[in-house]
């Protein structure tokens, strides 16, 4: 699978936009970037992803950029309550490993008021 | 639609006891993944099945580990016997095709 790189940690003021950045310079043409995010002691959340295009749903934009190699997350208005650690994954495009999602360890979001 | 259901919510069990975690995926999902997360290791999968069918067990610690799915609608994770380093949250989640996973709330497992 190839390997994402994230920042450890960021902040945001409440309102604002939060834009996580990902790097996954060796991703392959075949596979898809997901975005989850943990708030504490829950399950993963399903937050969006794309393949080429940006994609933007009710929750988040992403970015993505046209060599594929990074993208960027982006809640247009963040609230207290999208404090989260969010995890950027590449998906596995087939074989055994068709469909497996790896998680890194994220960027802890802080949103502050 | 009362999404991913596991049993039971919280568990703490003797060291050298068995544990057997369980998963009712959503129904028509065709996939169910088993991860841990601890601290120290972050989420880790450790195994998933299709359409019931056990795809890839690598991510399994060991032997003392084994995961079954008898049908659609059911998934257990049994710890045979039980260490205390085995505590950790366990999350099931179930897919359908290539849509994103929806998690469990997990188990949170301790050996005492």
């Amino acid at each position: 699978d190839a390997k994402t790189t994230q920042p450890t940690s960021m902040d945001c003021a409440e309102g604002r936009a939060a834009n996580l950045p990902c790097n996954h310079s060796t991703i392959s043409g075949n596979e898809y970037v997901y975005w989850y995010r943990q708030i504490h002691s829950q399950g993963p959340q399903y937050i969006i992803h794309g393949l080429k295009n940006n994609e933007t749903n009710e929750m988040a934009s992403l970015i993505i950029t046209e060599d594929r190699k990074s993208s960027t997350l982006i809640l247009p208005h963040a609230t207290l309550r999208d404090t989260a650690v969010y995890y950027c994954i590449v998906r596995a495009a087939g074989g055994t490993s068709y469909g497996k999602l790896t998680f890194g360890q994220g960027t802890i979001l802080t949103v502050h008021p | 639609d009362a999404g991913v259901i596991q049993s039971p919510r919280h568990e703490v069990t003797e060291m050298g006891q068995e544990v057997t975690l369980r998963c009712k995926p959503i129904s028509g999902h065709n996939s169910l993944f088993w991860y841990r997360q601890t601290m120290m290791r972050g989420l880790e999968l450790l195994i998933y099945f299709n359409n019931n069918v056990p795809i890839d067990d690598s991510g399994m610690p060991e032997d003392r580990f084994s995961a079954k799915m008898p049908n659609a609608s059911f998934s257990t994770l049994k710890i045979q016997p039980s260490e205390p380093r085995d505590s950790a949250v366990y999350f099931c989640a179930t897919s359908q095709w290539d849509y994103g996973y929806t998690f469990g709330s997990g188990t949170r497992l301790t050996v005492v």
